[in-house]
């Protein structure tokens, strides 16, 4: 079975400070790992995702997330806040599609970013 | 290019009505999924599709939900005899390789 563990449901960062989102899942295999964003009243939109390649992941938007299999963490990143950032983001967990198991998004509870001036 | 795209975007009826909420998935995505999204349960999967297999209905909470998609294109959700607890955001996404597009979603309110 997989999980996933966002730490923080709130987190409040002043614009231009370093913003860090915490995830950590449980997996039983590989997983494929997955941040999302969602803005007010607007559907999910994909910030990016770790298939098993490199894990220092780049996405959209100046983020960046990395794969620790040691920890079991994929912490979102991002230097410098900007206002337009605020919003909640979404970690996800979901077998590999190698494993035949792709077929579902496991998702965290969300963290609402705020940022201010 | 399109997007996924959902109707109605809400959705407001009483107890005990049955609602369909559409899904019409970008053009050329074979596999496309149901998800609910309440204050109380967070993001929750409910039905997969993928081409002409049989769907992955694990993720539906009770026999009033079903769902089904026509030509391997547009799917409808549909929700019998509505309760409150139903009111969420229904958002649909479809799949092309290692990503998953989502529509805008409707919002059910079951009064």
């Amino acid at each position: 079975a997989q999980s996933v563990t966002q730490l923080g449901s709130h987190v409040s960062v002043s614009e231009g400070a370093l913003v860090l989102l915490r995830c950590n899942y449980s997996s039983s295999v590989p997983p494929y790992l997955f941040w999302y964003v969602q803005y007010p009243n607007q559907g999910l939109q994909l910030l990016l995702k770790y298939t098993s390649a490199a894990t220092l992941v780049k996405g959209i938007n100046g983020f960046e997330a990395e794969f620790k299999k040691s920890e079991t963490s994929f912490h979102l990143t991002k230097p410098s806040a900007h206002m337009s950032d605020a919003a909640e983001y979404f970690c996800a967990v979901s077998p590999p599609m190698f494993s035949g198991g792709y077929n579902k998004l496991i998702f965290g509870a969300g963290t609402r970013l705020a940022v201010h001036p | 290019g399109a997007g996924v795209s959902q109707s109605p975007s809400n959705k407001v009826t009483e107890k005990g009505k049955d609602v369909e909420l559409r899904c019409d998935p970008i053009s050329g995505h074979t596999a496309l999924y149901w998800y609910r999204q309440s204050l109380g349960q967070g993001l929750e999967f409910l039905i997969y599709f993928q081409g002409n297999s049989a769907p992955d209905k694990s993720g539906l909470p009770s026999d009033r939900f079903s769902a089904e998609r026509t030509g391997g294109s547009v799917s409808t959700l549909t929700i019998q005899r509505t309760q409150q607890e139903d009111s969420a955001v229904y958002l649909c996404a479809s799949r092309l390789e290692g990503e998953q597009y989502f529509g805008p979603g409707t919002r059910l309110t079951v009064t």
